[in-house]
């Protein structure tokens, strides 16, 4: 069954390190998100992306974070600097179209420790 | 802005009882998606069940069923015969089905740890 992969499943950093997550969705989907996830909390979005173009990146904090998806396949989130409010779970979910009520499939999420 | 509660941080279910999770929302549309995800610990969050706002009809999916109320804008997940797998945190979201909008991203709750007693 295909499945949505992310790397590395854990990273610890230390304050002002430049960290870099990686994502490649079920083949086929047209739709990636990212979501961070602190702990005790649920899943907050921060980037959308249809195809290689952004949706909403709304809640991303744009002097630190950054996204792409550059051939509208795999993605790569980049934090730098990393901040120790950022220590949490990033997940990467994929679904096959946009609209409608389709299932998002995750992935099993990077855990970042920022010291 | 949509808001969704779970009022529940920890529950616990014998083996084979009956558990029921409760989730509450707010949104001023009327046309949305509501699920229930789980999360197994160090595991990827999975789908348990999907209800649509239109339909009223309770979503069921084997062991699992929804009590959908609209108007309270309640959505409650009963797990029917326990197993020790069933022990996750539970996740209810919700996602609007606004067509002509720009995201369709899932507002999650805060969780519920769920754990099964044999």
């Amino acid at each position: 069954e295909a499945e949505v992969a992310q790397s590395p499943r854990y990273k610890i950093t230390e304050k002002s390190q430049a960290v870099a997550f990686w994502c490649d969705p079920i083949s086929g989907h047209a739709t990636l998100y990212w979501y961070r996830q602190i702990l005790g909390q649920g899943p907050e979005l921060l980037v959308q992306f249809q195809d290689e173009s952004v949706v909403d990146d709304s809640q991303l904090p744009k002097d630190r974070f950054s996204a792409e998806r550059l051939k509208g396949v795999d993605s790569t989130l980049k934090i730098q600097p990393a901040e120790l409010g950022d220590s949490a779970m990033y997940l990467c979910a994929s679904s096959p179209v946009r609209t409608s009520g389709n299932e998002q499939y995750f992935g099993p999420g990077t855990r970042l420790t920022v010291t | 802005a949509q808001t969704v509660t779970q009022s529940q941080p920890e529950m616990s279910v014998q083996e084979a009882e009956t558990v029921t999770l409760s989730c509450t929302y707010d949104t001023s549309e009327s046309d949305y998606y509501l699920f229930w995800y789980k999360q197994p610990p160090s595991r990827q969050m999975i789908l348990v069940i999907r209800q649509e706002a239109y339909k009223q009809q309770n979503a069921t999916e084997n062991r699992f069923s929804v009590n959908f109320q609209k108007a309270a804008k309640s959505f409650s997940l009963k797990i029917s015969d326990s197993q020790l797998g069933d022990a996750a945190m539970y996740f209810c979201a919700y996602r609007s089905s606004n067509y002509g909008g720009a995201t369709n991203k899932l507002i999650f709750g805060t969780g519920t740890l769920l754990a099964v007693q044999p």
